[in-house]
This record gives C-alpha cells, structure tokens and sequence, in this order.
C-alpha cells in the first residue's frame, strides 16, 4: 500500500515549456485535489475531482489542466511553464462521504526558469 | 481567497508545555480539519470535527469548533520536540467539495 505517490520529485522548466506532474493513490480514494503550496501562503486549491470522469476548478487554476480518466490517477499538467508556477505542488487524496481527512503525497518542487 | 487563517503565525514554547492555535474561518462548513507537515515534507491529516461537533480529542490532541463564532482551537498538551511543525486548518465547505486551507502555524517546540 504505496499511499499517494507523486512523481517527480523535482523539476527545473524552461519559461515555455510544458510538463504533467503525476499523482497515483492506491487506495481506491473517489476524491484527489491538486495544491499548491508557497510561502506565506498556506496550501492553494488548484483543480479537484470527485470521482473518475469529474473535475472541477479551485482557487488558482489558471495555466493549469487536469483529467480524471481513471479513479487512481491525476495528473497536472502546465500548458506553457510561466516563473510565477515555480512552487511546490501537493496532491491529495480523500475517500467520498466527507468524514475523513485526505492524504498527501510528498510533494513536487517544480523551479521554472 | 483562503477561507481559513490560523493564529498566531508562530510559536515557540518549551518542551512539556501547551501549544493552542486558532483557525478562523468565513462561510458554512461540512467539517473543519487540521494537518501537521512537517519541513519539506507533506501534509499529514490530524484530526476531523464535524460541524455538528464542539470538541474532539485524540491522544495529546485537542480540538474545538464553534460554528456561531465561525473559528476553531487546536490543542496540543505536554508537547514534545518531535511536535516542532507547522499546523494547517482546512475547511470543507458546506456548498462544494473543495478543502481550503490557511497559511499556517509554525510552531517550535525547545528542548
């Protein structure tokens, strides 16, 4: 039982150029959530999905794409790598039935240059 | 903008003694949650309260909600080194499916 597994786990961009940051929970979780987090800034809702084939936006999701084809992966992809994506990106996965908390992955620190 | 902010923004106590937080939070909500990540690595999840629930306790744990007052307090008693971390309030929100965070309680805890 591997968790949420992100990968990679660092990453260095051109301004430019496109990547997908992958996330995989084996835990057969309905709920995953894309943050991401800066200084002084806590955690920040990317895009979040609520079962295979759902997505939907959070608070920052400008530049940002997702999709849910199946209920293990979620990957995020940056269309055109801008310096204000450089952060550390979370991904997080809940079962449904909002009793219980959601489990992280250990995160991508991604530096666009 | 994040619908949860934590205060203080940082603490530094002695080992053995209490360490409290407070999340405030702005709209109706399913359930109030708090996380611990330690530096550079994730989040990991603490405890759930309920909207429907004013205080929940786990181990050295202690939370409160009160949903009139829209804020919660995180409680951790006879802390140790080992509790030197940052603390997260995340709020489900009543209307959607998304987890709000705040910006966090750092917290040092001296030998």
């Amino acid at each position: 039982n591997a968790g949420v597994t992100q990968t990679p786990k660092f990453q260095v961009l051109k301004t430019g150029q496109s990547m997908t940051l992958q996330c995989a929970q084996d835990m057969n979780h309905e709920y995953m959530s894309w943050y991401r987090q800066d200084p002084g800034m806590g955690l920040r809702l990317i895009h979040y999905s609520v079962g295979a084939g759902i997505t939907d936006q959070g608070e920052v999701p400008n530049g940002y794409n997702v999709s849910r084809s199946t209920t293990e992966d979620f990957p995020l992809r940056l269309l055109s790598a801008a310096p204000s994506q450089t952060s550390v990106y979370f991904c997080a996965s809940s079962y449904a039935g909002r009793t219980w908390g959601y489990t992280f992955g250990s995160g991508t620190r991604l530096t666009v240059v | 903008s994040q619908q949860g902010e934590e205060d203080p923004q940082a603490l530094s106590i002695q080992e053995g003694e209490n360490a409290t937080m407070n999340c405030s939070y702005k709209t109706s909500i399913n359930n109030l949650q708090w996380y611990r990540q330690n530096s550079g690595r994730g989040l990991v999840h603490l405890i759930l309260i309920r909207s429907n629930e004013r205080e929940k306790h786990s181990g050295r744990l202690r939370v409160t909600l009160d949903t009139s007052k829209k804020s919660s307090s995180l409680l951790i008693t006879a802390s140790r080194a080992a509790d030197t971390a940052s603390y997260f309030c995340a709020t489900d929100a009543s209307n959607d499916y998304k987890l709000s965070f705040g910006a966090g309680t750092t917290v040092t805890v001296r030998a």
